[in-house]
């Protein structure tokens, strides 16, 4: 197995500009979640899907962001308008169960918004 | 909502010195996890700890949960310079729904 993918892997922006982050998760998963992580605030979770359904998504900022997993293969992590503040390395990881099976992070994407 | 605390911060050990780091929650955890994110990599998953007083073992590595269930450690034997990175615990939230990540430990060691 790949492992969960996400790309890019380093997405430059300026600000104002729609930032789409992507994320494959692993074949049989039933769990997919984003998290932020900075050296300020650690690693945050933003939202997370069960079956294709978002469950939580009481760590999204605000209304910039938005989330979406059209199907049981895909997920995307969508900012817009993108601000500085936004920067951070994003990850997606995908889980058997919630609560007791460890999750399995993809690499992660690097936004830079300037 | 569920927090996981972890000490020390930071730790700065000699290459072959033993490393500790805790973490500690304020309510009982029905289980635990362990992650190791290595310098500009992701977060991987070590080993969960169920069980009251549990102790597992992963060659130079030694977890343990709490008997109340509220803190687990994590015991590095010999650091290597391949032992560098940040060690995060994590716990599930008030609900179970998903596990809330400590802020890590990150660990330095020097050849």
């Amino acid at each position: 197995d790949a492992g969960v993918i996400q790309s890019p892997r380093h997405e430059v922006t300026e600000m104002g500009q729609e930032v789409t982050l992507r994320c494959k998760p692993i074949s049989g998963h039933d769990y997919l979640f984003w998290y932020r992580q900075t050296m300020m605030r650690g690693l945050e979770l933003l939202i997370y899907f069960n079956n294709n359904v978002p469950i939580d998504d009481s760590g999204m900022p605000e209304d910039r962001f938005s989330a979406k997993m059209p199907n049981a293969s895909f997920s995307t992590l969508k900012i817009q308008p993108s601000e500085p503040r936004d920067s951070a390395v994003y990850f997606c990881a995908s889980s058997l169960a919630v609560a007791n099976y460890g999750y399995t992070f993809g690499s992660g994407t690097r936004l830079t918004v300037v | 909502g569920q927090q996981v605390m972890q000490i020390p911060q930071y730790q700065h050990v000699q290459e072959g010195e033993d490393f500790t780091t805790y973490c500690n929650s304020s309510t009982t955890l029905s289980n635990i996890q362990w992650y190791k994110q290595r310098p500009g990599g992701h977060p991987v998953f070590l080993i969960q700890l169920v069980k009251s007083g549990e102790v597992k073992k992963q060659k130079r590595l030694t977890f343990q949960f709490g008997e109340a269930k509220k803190n687990s450690s994590l015991h590095i034997t010999a650091t290597q310079t391949t032992d560098v990175g940040t060690y995060f615990c994590a716990g599930p939230d008030n609900y179970g729904q998903n596990f809330v990540f400590g802020p890590g430990t990150r660990l330095s060691v020097l050849p």
